[in-house]
């Protein structure tokens, strides 16, 4: 599939700091998401996007549907403990034949200390 | 509401044995999918179904069978397991209207192949 680039990889930050993520593709995509996975359990999805340059918040949380279409953000505001997780990115090419399956990126773990 | 439900949550088999993992959802989604998690590389998509008796390879699909008889469930076969399928499996279900690319995962089944 093709492949998405997410980063940062894995962030430390202090509760009450703001986290930016993102991720980018080397072709145009016509729907973005963004998932968190706890340990242990499957991902939850947070956020989807469906028109460039949408901006869609949900709580702390805002995404962005880059202009390009090649790219996406994922903003958490006054980061919690319970924020500690993995966030996925994922999308859907616009070039793809998979009915609706989504290519994924590797991952941000985000660890939050109080 | 159960939603998506995958069994075992564990299972260990032996190299070469067959094994099938379980997918059932309440939600009549149309769509379903599974996918891989392994460190490194992210939720890599194994096969996925439009509808019952319609399925379609995704990225990683040899050494793995899928079937769909009914709408509700979508099991997952290992005819010969090897230890390179060791990996957490998550299913995945979307409905085909208004927003088919939000996906819902199940909480995953943790295969160890010795």
């Amino acid at each position: 599939g093709q492949q998405l680039n997410q980063s940062p990889q894995s962030m430390f930050i202090q509760e009450g700091e703001d986290v930016s993520m993102n991720c980018t593709s080397s072709s145009i995509f016509n729907t973005w998401l963004w998932y968190k996975q706890d340990p242990g359990e499957g991902p939850v999805l947070l956020i989807a996007l469906y028109k460039a340059g949408e901006l869609t918040s949900n709580g702390r949380l805002t995404a962005q549907f880059g202009i390009t279409r090649k790219d996406s953000f994922l903003n958490i505001s006054a980061s919690i403990p319970s924020d500690v997780g993995i966030y996925f990115c994922a999308g859907h090419p616009s070039n793809s034949n998979s009915g609706y399956a989504l290519n994924f990126g590797k991952g941000t773990s985000l660890l939050v200390t109080p | 509401d159960a939603g998506i439900t995958q069994s075992p949550r564990y299972k260990i088999t032996e190299t070469g044995r067959q094994v099938t993992l379980m997918c059932h959802q309440t939600w009549s989604h149309s769509y379903m999918f599974w996918y891989r998690q392994d460190l490194g590389h992210g939720l890599r998509l194994i096969y996925y179904s439009a509808a019952a008796d319609i399925t379609d390879k995704g990225e990683v699909p040899d050494g793995y069978v899928v079937s769909r008889s009914k709408t509700e469930n979508f099991p997952l076969t290992l005819e010969s397991a090897t230890r390179s399928q060791t990996s957490v499996y998550f299913c995945a279900s979307s409905d085909s209207g208004a927003f088919p690319y939000e996906q819902y995962f199940g909480p995953g089944t943790r295969l160890t192949v010795t």
